[in-house]
């Protein structure tokens, strides 16, 4: 199994502020996905990401993909309280038809 | 169209019964999986299918078995249930497999086994 570190584990922050969340890994992934899931419902998408460096943005959020392709990133600019919720990565090898999910972020974002 | 669908939403178990996890796919999706979430502990899979007939054993099989009769259905069962197995049960499916396709999450089956 393919580990991936997520951290940190908890985070709580004030609506408008920044945060930057992180996935690690000592693997090699052909790609990687973000997703979210809010307390009661399984996880949703958020993005995919590919290419080594690549970087895409889904209005505040900004994800980017390792240039070795083993770590990625999660930037939220000004959160606001509808993005609490817990923050999944999950990374699938070039051998694997299963995804391997990192234990998740916890956000609280208090207005 | 109701995506994936997962009953029941609740269920207590008493040690050592027997019980059945319903998953259903309205996507004609060719891959469905089966995981499990401990608070803290991210999602584990338990199994998966590449298509009908077809199932294979995730990172953590034991006490479950599972079957895929039709490419809609892809019910897990739990055979003498035991503590350990108290957990959120989610249902996914996927067009095909690897994170380059979105897995579709049910909404949980949270199992308390007392």
């Amino acid at each position: 199994t393919q580990l991936l570190e997520q951290s940190p584990q908890f985070l709580s922050i004030q609506e408008g502020e920044n945060l930057t969340v992180y996935c690690n890994s000592s693997s090699v992934f052909s790609s990687l996905q973000w997703y979210r899931q809010e307390p009661g419902e399984g996880p949703v998408l958020l993005v995919t990401v590919v290419t080594g460096g690549e970087v895409k943005k889904l209005k505040r959020l900004t994800f980017q993909f390792g240039d070795a392709r083993k770590d990625s990133s999660l930037h939220i600019t000004a959160a606001q309280p509808g993005d609490t919720g817990l923050y999944l990565c999950a990374g699938s090898s070039n051998s694997g038809y299963a995804l391997n999910f990192g234990k998740g972020t916890s956000l609280l974002v208090t207005p | 169209n109701a995506g994936v669908t997962q009953t029941p939403k609740f269920r207590i178990l008493k040690i050592g019964q027997s019980m059945t996890l319903q998953c259903t796919q309205d996507m004609n999706h060719n891959y469905m999986y089966w995981y499990r979430q401990d608070p803290g502990m991210g999602l584990k899979l338990i199994y998966y299918s590449v298509g009908a007939g077809i199932t294979d054993k995730g990172e953590v099989p034991n006490g479950y078995n599972v079957s895929r009769s039709t490419t809609e259905d892809f019910p897990l069962r739990l055979e003498l249930a035991a503590p350990s197995q108290t957990s959120v049960y989610f249902c996914a499916s996927s067009r095909t497999g690897g994170a380059n396709y979105e897995q579709y999450f049910g909404p949980g089956t949270r199992l308390t086994v007392t």
